[in-house]
């Protein structure tokens, strides 16, 4: 069974850095992208990065770019998203979620359950 | 980049059968995923590409895509199918996953 569980988030200062971390199991981690997608406060989906299956290409949404860093450790069956210069726009729930495979462009086949990020003085 | 364009709600008896529309221009020659969204819970899958179901999804759910609009089609409504749905594209010029906006399903 494909597990993904989400850890780092909180309530941080306007300007300050959180990192988050996804611990992944129950696949083979480096047969797979890896994405990090967020849910603000009473709005819709939103794709914030993704990462390849080596790690050797990752894109980021307009709104995070220069700001977040999406990162994985395949030895650790692990995915992170440095979130430096925070804003309060950057308010959400933050999903880890796997890709259908290793492929870059597709759908997002598992989801983990979140984790709350929340920016404010 | 590639708008995808969603009824912000659809609302729909118990037993009936709701339609969730999914639009964008010449959407059919994209694959297009459908996500459930329920409140404190996490996304889950319903339909990838256009009309494929993954496992352990109700043969109730399926979905077609033609043109510029994108279905979803839930036959035989339950209480438990309220939710918010998300339809999913791959934008080729961007080169980046796209939601639409989501359209609320409200069981009567």
């Amino acid at each position: 069974e494909v597990q993904l569980v989400e850890s780092g988030g909180g309530l941080v200062q306007p300007g300050r850095s959180l990192r988050l971390s996804c611990a992944a199991s129950g696949f083979t981690f480096d047969d797979y992208v890896m994405h990090w997608v967020r849910q603000a406060p009473g709005k819709g989906l939103e794709w914030v990065s993704g990462i390849s299956w080596n790690g050797a290409s990752a894109d980021y949404a307009d709104s995070v770019k220069g700001r977040f860093t999406i990162s994985r450790d395949n030895a650790k069956n692990s995915l992170h998203l440095q979130m430096d210069s925070l804003r309060p726009e950057d308010t959400a729930f933050y999903y880890c979620t796997k890709a259908y495979s290793s492929s870059w462009s597709g759908y997002f086949q598992d989801w983990g359950q979140g984790t709350l990020v929340t920016v404010s003085s | 980049s590639y708008v995808v364009t969603q009824p912000p709600s659809v609302s729909v008896a118990p037993g009936k059968t709701a339609k969730i529309t999914c639009g964008g221009n010449d959407i059919g020659s994209k694959g297009v995923h459908w996500y459930q969204k329920k409140p404190g819970q996490a996304p889950v899958l319903v339909i990838y590409y256009d009309g494929g179901r993954p496992s352990g999804i109700p043969e109730r759910f399926s979905g077609s895509n033609s043109g510029n609009t994108a279905t979803l089609t839930i036959g035989r409504v339950e209480a438990g199918d309220e939710a918010d749905y998300y339809c999913q594209v791959w934008d080729t010029d961007s080169d980046r996953p796209m939601f639409g906006g989501g359209t609320k399903l409200t069981v009567l």
